[in-house]
């Protein structure tokens, strides 16, 4: 029973699409993130909620939406999709914002831009 | 700005002996710091935590080290196993909930 699953796993899209990636959490979290792996491998955070309400917003271009429906929830939305788009995105939740013990993530969606 | 780095993109043991992993961090603020373990194709999960009150903290095979002064942490695996052979990454929560990463360590363990 997966217990933050985001979809789809692998997205192949064209330049100027617009796109969307689910997550999904089942943990009862109050918290949930978008991160970003880049080609060199770091993972950035992106955008955090906390029981729907946008807490973190990196430097983000404005192309990226994300929204939540419910606590249960973030998906994240792109418009206008650009080639320096591709990247691992991950999404992950953990329990409160302060303290922290661990967060969860989802297996991640491979986004190539073509 | 990378404040938190982990020097060593890759590291190769042999099965059983001991991975030493490297995390430095710049911010004297962190507190709290973690451990996250990446299979391909799969998302970071939590290995191991330790509090900056603690200078060190074990959980089975896995005990990390901390040295405030040098701003330097460090994870042990002894014995190491090829089951091991992932990504590290280390990782420490900024005072505005946001969790600052690593780079990550590509571990290989030979059997």
């Amino acid at each position: 029973d997966t217990a933050v699953s985001q979809t789809p796993k692998y997205l192949v899209t064209q330049m100027g699409n617009d796109k969307s990636i689910k997550c999904e959490q089942n943990l009862g979290h109050d918290t949930m993130y978008w991160y970003k792996q880049d080609s060199k491998k770091f993972l950035k955070i992106m955008f955090s909620y906390n029981n729907k309400e946008l807490i973190i917003n990196e430097t983000v271009p404005n192309r990226f939406s994300p929204k939540s429906p419910d606590k249960a929830h973030l998906n994240l939305h792109i418009n206008s999709l650009e080639l320096g788009d591709s990247a691992v995105y991950f999404c992950a939740s953990s329990q409160g914002t302060g303290e922290w013990t661990e967060a969860f993530f989802g297996q991640g969606t491979r986004l190539t831009v073509v | 700005d990378q404040q938190v780095k982990q020097n060593s993109p890759s590291l190769s043991v042999q099965e059983g002996r001991i991975s030493i992993l490297n995390c430095d961090y710049t911010n004297s603020m962190f507190d709290y710091f973690l451990w996250y373990k990446k299979y391909p194709a799969e998302g970071p999960t939590f290995l191991i935590s330790i509090s900056s009150i603690k200078d060190k903290n074990e959980d089975g095979r896995f005990t990390v080290f901390l040295n405030k002064s040098a701003k330097h942490l460090s994870l042990h695996i002894v014995p190491s196993q090829p089951g091991d052979s992932a990504v590290y990454f280390c990782a420490a929560p900024s005072n505005t909930g946001k969790l600052i990463f690593g780079q990550g360590t590509t571990l290989q363990v030979k059997p």
